[in-house]
């Protein structure tokens, strides 16, 4: 079975600065999806970016870039220039490409944006 | 384009109650997905439905159940509710472009329904 880590329950980052959320996953597949998510306290998952396991170049979304190791099943979020809209819970996920649709999440990583 | 809709927003019940949560998905979109969020963990898979019929199911007993109707719109039950069943209870609606298979297409979200139970 797929499973997701994410081992900083919480980090902190002052305003304007780079911070790095860690992520690793197990599977035996070659296949798959990776997505960070962001869970504001509004409580809504939005989709910050994702990356699709066959693709050597990492994803980026403005702000926002991945460093994915596919070897060292590694996955980790960049955040550059953080600012005080970043403060939420961030979730690194898994999907399988087969039928198996579900979406398997760690348990998180609180970001604090310090002023 | 309205994304996904669920209802309510907050519920209290008891031990031993029934509950009915409720899942518009995204327009255009024809499968729907059920998470159960506990309070400081991430969302945990219950299942996934896709032309009314449940098609995945994660690690939950029996007394969750659910249903898609025509308008790809779904219902959560759980019965004999527990202590434990308190949580946040998230919807997440995508497309299968090709039927039978999963999309690339990412999920999204709604904003959950907090269900409290005393």
């Amino acid at each position: 079975a797929q499973t997701v880590t994410q081992s900083q329950p919480e980090m902190s980052v002052q305003e304007a600065e780079t911070v790095t959320l860690s992520c690793t996953y197990d599977t035996s597949e070659s296949d798959y999806y990776l997505f960070w998510y962001k869970q504001p306290p509004s409580r809504q998952m939005i989709l910050v970016i994702r990356q699709e396991a066959y693709k050597q170049q990492n994803a980026t979304e403005n702000r926002f870039s991945v460093n994915f190791q596919k070897a060292a099943k590694s996955f980790s979020l960049k955040i550059s220039d953080s600012q005080l809209g970043d403060a939420a819970m961030y979730f690194c996920a898994y999907r399988s490409p087969n039928r198996d649709d579900k979406i398997i999440f760690g348990k998180g990583t609180r970001l604090h944006i310090l002023p | 384009d309205a994304g996904v809709t669920q209802s309510p927003t907050h519920l209290i019940k008891t031990r031993g109650q029934q509950v009915t949560l409720r899942c518009s998905p995204k327009s255009g979109h024809d499968t729907v997905s059920w998470y159960q969020q506990a309070l400081g963990q991430g969302p945990q898979f219950i299942f996934q439905y896709y032309e009314e019929e449940e098609r995945q199911r994660g690690n939950f007993p029996d007394r969750f159940s659910g249903h898609q109707f025509p308008n790809y719109s779904s219902e959560l039950n759980v019965n004999a509710l527990l202590l434990g069943d308190s949580a946040l209870y998230l919807c997440a609606s995508s497309v299968q472009v090709i039927p039978g298979t999963v999309s690339n297409q990412p999920q999204h979200f709604g904003d959950g329904t907090r269900l409290s139970i005393l």
